[in-house]
Parts: structure tokens; sequence; C-alpha cells
């Protein structure tokens, strides 16, 4: 079964320093989405994107989250200057179709900010 | 604004027995869509099972079922024979009618299957 590709798998950063969180979503999706989980919480909705641009984003994806495609294949979300707080684990998922479709999931990136 | 709730943190039951996890939700869409996710300690998030609230037969894979209660906003797992990898957080989910949304998440119930 084709996979949601996530790297790197950990992440240690100081706080205040920029990360970008890299994923490869499966190659015919079309809606692509940031999750996180911080350790023991609920997973929580980040941000959505759909035909370039972003289609949905929650409180928490405030002026320090962006996200980007920078080719066909890559899509990145980037934490411009990091807070102990965002130590989380960060989903990235895609789906073929929006509404009702399977979110495909990959196996996340564990941020932890010092 | 959609809401998912699930009042069981953890259960625990002996393998081959069948368990229910409760889920229930709030939305003011009618077109909506209803998931469970397993998250076994690699936190990986894998979908169990989904269901569409316009159809009223309830979703079945495998051994994994629900019982989808519409009018009352409910939505339970139904595990039958429950084996020693089912042993995860199961998560349950809602995703609203627009295309980009994105899913709410309950707070997760711990399940152990004791051997």
């Amino acid at each position: 079964e084709p996979e949601v590709t996530q790297t790197p798998s950990h992440q240690v950063t100081q706080m205040g320093q920029e990360v970008i969180l890299r994923c490869v979503p499966i190659s015919n999706h079309l809606y692509f989405y940031w999750y996180r989980q911080i350790l023991g919480q609920k997973v929580e909705f980040l941000v959505s994107f759909y035909n370039n641009e972003i289609s949905e984003k929650s409180e928490i994806f405030d002026d320090q989250f962006s996200v980007e495609r920078p080719d066909g294949s890559n899509f990145t979300l980037k934490i411009r200057s990091t807070k102990l707080e965002d130590s989380a684990m960060y989903f990235c998922a895609s789906s073929e179709l929006g509404i009702g479709e399977k979110l495909f999931f990959g196996s996340g990136t564990q941020l932890s900010v010092l | 604004a959609q809401t998912v709730t699930q009042s069981q943190p953890e259960m625990s039951v002996q393998e081959a027995e069948t368990v229910t996890l409760s889920c229930t939700y709030d939305t003011s869409e009618n077109n909506y869509y209803l998931f469970w996710y397993k998250q076994p300690p690699s936190r990986q998030m894998i979908l169990v099972i989904r269901q569409e609230a316009y159809k009223q037969q309830n979703a079945t894979e495998n051994r994994f079922s629900v019982n989808f209660q519409k009018a009352a906003k409910s939505f339970s797992l139904k595990i039958s024979d429950s084996q020693l990898g089912d042993t995860a957080m199961y998560f349950c989910a809602l995703k609203g009618g627009g295309g980009a949304d994105g899913l709410t998440f309950g707070k997760g119930t711990h399940l152990i299957i004791q051997p």
C-alpha cells in the first residue's frame, strides 16, 4: 500500500530556532494536512492545503507556522521560531479526494524543543 | 464548532473477548464522516473504520464494526474476538462537509488486551 513519508523521525532543536518538517504525500493525492499531538493528548488539526494554497487552518496555526509545497512531491511545515510548547509529534496526512475520504497518515516527526 | 467526546480513558479486556468503545459527537453539518483510528505504541495513526453519516447501515471491517446512532450522535466501535495486537490508543474522529476540513479528534481510549 502507498505511504506518506515523513522526515526526520526525530528532531531536536533549541528554543527560538527555525525547523522545517518534511513530508512526501502519496503521489496522486490532492489534499494535504498537518496535525500535531502533544504527548498524552489528542491529535489536533493544524492546517489543510489544496490546490497550492491553505484551505483551512486552526487557531494553533499562527504566524509562526507556514506550509509550502515547493515541488510536485514535497509538503513542508515550517516553524519560524520554536517555543517549548511546540514540542509534539507532528503528523502529515494526505487524501486523494476531500470529503469523507480516507486520510493516510505518515509515521510522524517527534519535535523536541529544548 | 465540532466536538468529539470519548468518555472511557482506558479499558482492559481479556484476549478473545468483545469490547465496545464509546464516542459521542456534535456537529451542525448534515453531511459528515466519522472515523475510528488506532494508534499503537509506534504512534502511527491507522484508520480502522469509516462511516458516512448519510448511510444508515453500520460499517464493518472484519472484526471491527460500529454502532452509528445518528439521532443520538453516537458512534461506538465494537471489536470482536480481541487480539493482543489490538492493544493501542483508539481515537474517534469527525470530519465535516468541506473537502479540506480537518478531522476533529476525541481524547482517545487506551485499550489493553490482556493475554
